[in-house]
């Protein structure tokens, strides 16, 4: 079966990095674009990144570009979500999710339970 | 990237149906067919209800229906249930290759 497991998240100060992991099971990983989406505590769902199955493509929310870098590792059947330089606004539980095709449709069939990243001097 | 437009709050009877509507822009929902619909419940991860406007995955309940109509996409639950409780979010390609989600509607069932 399919499955997503979150880890990374966690504590830390504004202006402090924080890498995500995604690790995923029971699907071939290298034939699909996978996402993160966030949400903020009490708030609704805020898309985050994606990335193509091959990794040639990545795209990013506004609030996010230039201090976020999606990758993966296909090797490793593993998502990642590199954050610099956060700030309080990103505090949020991170879902990865994957996409239903290769292709980035945005059509997430499969999601993980969330890690939470809080920003907090 | 602003946030599609939804009602916050949509309210119903056991049996009845329902239409929770998600409006956007001709550089998001109105531009594209990539139109999705997620439900989510307190606590809980959110799930794939609707793909492609108006498609269905296996296992979700044809009482779930979707639409387009311009830059306004609707969800339709018939036949209401108590377990159709949840809050439920539009998602939307736009023309920045990005994705955008609604601002999310609290189905209640009365």
């Amino acid at each position: 079966q399919v499955q997503l497991v979150e880890s990374g998240g966690g504590v830390v100060q504004p202006g402090w990095s924080l890498r995500l992991s995604c690790a995923a099971s029971g699907f071939t990983f290298r034939s699909y674009a996978m996402h993160w989406v966030r949400q903020a505590p009490g708030k609704g769902l805020e898309w985050v990144a994606v990335i193509s199955y091959d990794g040639s493509n990545k795209y990013y929310a506004d609030s996010v570009k230039g201090r976020f870098t999606i990758s993966r590792d296909s090797s490793k059947s593993t998502l990642y979500l590199q954050m610099n330089t956060l700030r309080a606004e990103d505090t949020a539980i991170y879902y990865c999710a994957r996409d239903l095709m290769s292709y980035t449709s945005g059509w997430c069939d499969y999601w993980g339970q969330g890690t939470l990243v809080t920003v907090s001097s | 990237q602003s946030a599609l437009t939804q009602p916050a709050s949509v309210s119903g009877s056991p049996g009845q149906s329902i239409t929770v509507s998600c409006t956007g822009t001709s550089s998001d929902v109105g531009g594209y067919d990539y139109v999705s619909w997620y439900q989510q419940h307190p606590g809980k991860a959110p799930k794939l209800m609707i793909y492609d406007v108006s498609k269905r995955p296996s296992g979700v309940s044809d009482r779930f229906s979707g639409s387009k109509s311009g830059n306004t996409a609707s969800l339709t639950i018939s036949g209401l249930q108590a377990e159709d409780e949840a809050v439920y979010y539009c998602n939307s390609f736009t023309s920045s290759s990005t994705f955008v989600f609604g601002t999310g509607t609290k189905v209640t069932v009365l």
